[in-house]
């Protein structure tokens, strides 16, 4: 039963395609999260959404965009897929701002190979 | 601008022996700092987390030690277990800004 799950979790590509990552969270959290994992193994954010809103936007090229249908799914889709977009992209998700907000759950990681 | 910093790479310790994890910071606005520990192909998992008004919190075998004067914190396992063997994330994070910042881990193997 996993709390925090993406699919693919591998996703091999050509230079130039557009591509989506799906994450779901049946946690109950308000809050998710993209996070990118690169070659030096920074885990950075991208994004946060906060009940289908959009709150933090990491200077993240705009051939990203994530996409949040409610607040259990928060889908990144990525346009025009460049070699530097190769890494890991986790999802995460956390509590509501009143309680263990600083703590988030991540999912497994979805492993991007551009070519 | 690395905020977050884990000078260390890589730790081997011993089975059974204390491994300690260190982690500096830069940004004195940090008020709340986790550890997530990570294995191969999985995402990383909360281990344990520290307000910074605090010094010290310990759960189980692991227990974090905060020192805001030297913007310091280190994560202790004992007795280190091989289980223990996985990539160590520190992160702090600023109240309500909903975002960790991560350093950029430590790869600890405890040996047989």
């Amino acid at each position: 039963d996993t709390a925090v799950s993406q699919t693919p979790k591998y996703l091999v590509t050509q230079m130039g395609n557009d591509k989506s990552i799906k994450c779901e969270q049946n946690l109950g959290h308000d809050t998710m999260y993209w996070y990118k994992q690169d070659s030096k193994k920074f885990l950075k954010i991208m994004f946060s959404y906060n009940n289908k809103e959009l709150i933090i936007n990491e200077t993240v090229p705009n051939r990203f965009s994530p996409k949040s249908p409610d607040k259990a799914h928060l889908n990144l889709h990525i346009n025009s897929l460049e070699l530097g977009d190769s890494a890991v992209y986790f999802c995460a998700s956390s509590l509501p701002l009143a309680d263990d907000q600083e703590t988030q759950y991540f999912g497994p990681g979805t492993r991007l190979l551009v070519l | 601008d690395q905020q977050v910093k884990q000078n260390s790479p890589s730790l081997s310790v011993q089975e059974g022996r204390i491994s300690i994890l260190n982690c500096d910071y830069t940004n004195s606005m940090f008020d709340y700092f986790l550890w997530y520990k990570k294995y191969p192909a999985e995402g990383p998992t909360f281990l344990i987390s520290i307000s910074s008004i605090k010094d010290k919190n310990e759960d189980g075998r692991f227990t974090v030690f905060l020192n805001k004067s030297a913007k310091h914190l280190s994560l202790h396992i004992v007795p280190s277990q091989p289980g223990d063997s996985a990539v160590y994330f520190c992160a702090g994070v600023i109240q309500g800004a909903q975002k960790l910042v991560f350093g950029q881990g430590t790869r600890l193997t405890i040996n047989p």
